[in-house]
């Protein structure tokens, strides 16, 4: 079992419709990363947070530690926003555990 | 704009072949990371450093060696290349006191 698990693994949307992907972890972190990667594969941090909520434009970002969990929304979706969304941890040390990852679809 | 860069974007090589993939960063990062991504499947790290001459391998095993000569390069070398060597290989780095991480845009390698 990963210890870290996304779901779905795959998300169609139409535009404006709003999304959520979630992740789950199994292990002691300091930190959680929302990671977007674009079909050429380069990856960009869209958040990193070790507690409560974050947001950037369209996007927002949730953590429950107690329960270790964590919640990636998009609002007003947009095809441009199609991608895989990743979630990592960083335990206890300063490395990044992946999880497999959400594919995103949005149809205009 | 990136921060960090990696060449070539894409590379296609016969069995056999030594390859280099290059990875600098402009940010002055102590730490930096390369990871391996099969299809379909999460990110592992495969090799870290935490500055020039540290090196240590990562979480999942790989025949590829790394050097960290200067703290903005971190090439990443595969001696004799093989079709189970084709994967995706993204680097990364990071400041040495923070959890942040910044990505390459990685190098799609496949070996035929």
């Amino acid at each position: 079992k990963n210890e870290v698990e996304q779901s779905p693994q795959n998300l169609t949307a139409q535009e404006g419709e709003f999304i959520t992907i979630n992740c789950s972890y199994s292990v002691g972190i300091s930190a959680l990363h929302w990671l977007q990667q674009h079909p050429g594969g380069g990856i960009v941090s869209l958040f990193m947070l070790s507690s409560g909520k974050k947001k950037h434009g369209r996007l927002i970002a949730t953590i429950n530690i107690q329960e270790k969990h964590s919640s990636l929304h998009i609002t007003a979706s947009h095809p441009r926003d199609s991608a895989v969304y990743i979630c990592a941890v960083v335990k206890n040390t300063d490395k990044l555990i992946f999880g497999t990852g959400t594919r995103l679809q949005v149809f205009p | 704009e990136a921060d960090i860069y990696q060449t070539p974007r894409y590379l296609v090589i016969g069995t056999g072949k030594k390859i280099t993939l290059e990875c600098s960063q402009t940010m002055g990062h102590d730490k930096m990371y390369w990871y391996q991504q099969d299809p379909g499947m999460e990110l592992h790290l495969i090799h870290y450093s935490y500055g020039v001459n540290s090196t240590e391998k990562g979480d999942l095993s790989s025949e590829s060696t790394v050097s960290r000569i200067r703290t903005e390069h971190f090439p990443l070398t595969l001696e004799s290349a093989r079709p189970s060597h084709t994967s995706q290989y993204l680097c990364a780095s990071s400041e040495f006191n923070s959890l942040e991480n910044t990505f390459g845009s990685g190098t799609r390698l496949t070996v035929v």
